[in-house]
């Protein structure tokens, strides 16, 4: 059973502090999403790669946020810095369209 | 763009009873409607999905209806359990393949 690759699980940093959190897509899928999820907001898009080009960030905070796609099989999604209202899940998921959206296990960040 | 609302954001139910969930969708040209549920510290998991050449689809306890003319969806859970327990999510996707997701419906099976 082919599965999204999200590490690390968790990850416990102090304001300021670099994040970077990756992605591994399911092999043969060839569009890549980074959600955040909150109690309160639900899955919030933050950003989507199509063939590894990005397609949308506008759900990101630019100042701070910044997402790659190095190569077919590694994305990557940066906070610096850091601030405690970034705590939440990352979720990272992929798809191969028309065929549904498969999500990762999620990374729980908490700034403190 | 798309925007999904989803009704209720809490649903309690009694073990047996059925649990029906609603979206509303605004783009027409969306033609495409997966749910997904998430139990509480996992991921977002596939359950069930309907195209909109189809005005319904079952399978085993869950349900999930199309209405195109009235762009709303609802996904039907009968015989409740309490594994059905969870947080649900329905999503509306159209030609661009990106789903909108609605904000989440936590369902509480009672045993």
């Amino acid at each position: 059973d082919a599965r999204v690759t999200q590490t690390p699980r968790h990850k416990v940093t102090e304001m300021g502090q670099e994040v970077t959190m990756r992605c591994q897509p399911i092999l043969g899928h060839n569009t890549v999403f980074w959600y955040r999820q909150t109690m309160m907001q639900g899955l919030e898009l933050l950003a989507y790669f199509r063939n590894r080009a990005p397609l949308d960030d506008s759900g990101m905070p630019k100042d701070r946020f910044s997402a790659e796609m190095p190569d077919a099989t590694l994305a990557t999604l940066k906070i610096q810095p850091s601030e405690p209202r970034d705590s939440a899940v990352y979720f990272c998921a992929s798809a191969a369209p028309p065929q549904p959206l498969h999500f990762g296990n999620g990374t729980r960040l908490t700034v403190t | 763009g798309e925007n999904v609302e989803q009704h209720p954001s809490t649903l309690s139910v009694q073990e047996g009873d059925s649990a029906v969930i609603k979206c509303t969708y605004s783009d027409s040209a969306s033609n495409y409607f997966p749910w997904y549920k998430q139990e509480l510290g996992k991921r977002p998991q596939l359950i069930i999905d309907i195209r909109s050449n189809v005005g319904e689809k079952k399978d085993q306890r869950i349900a999930v209806t199309l209405n195109k003319t009235a762009k709303h969806f609802s996904l039907h859970i009968t015989e409740t359990q309490p594994e059905d327990s969870a947080v649900y999510f329905c999503a509306a996707e159209g030609g661009s393949y990106i789903p909108t997701f609605g904000r989440g419906t936590s369902l509480i099976v009672h045993p």
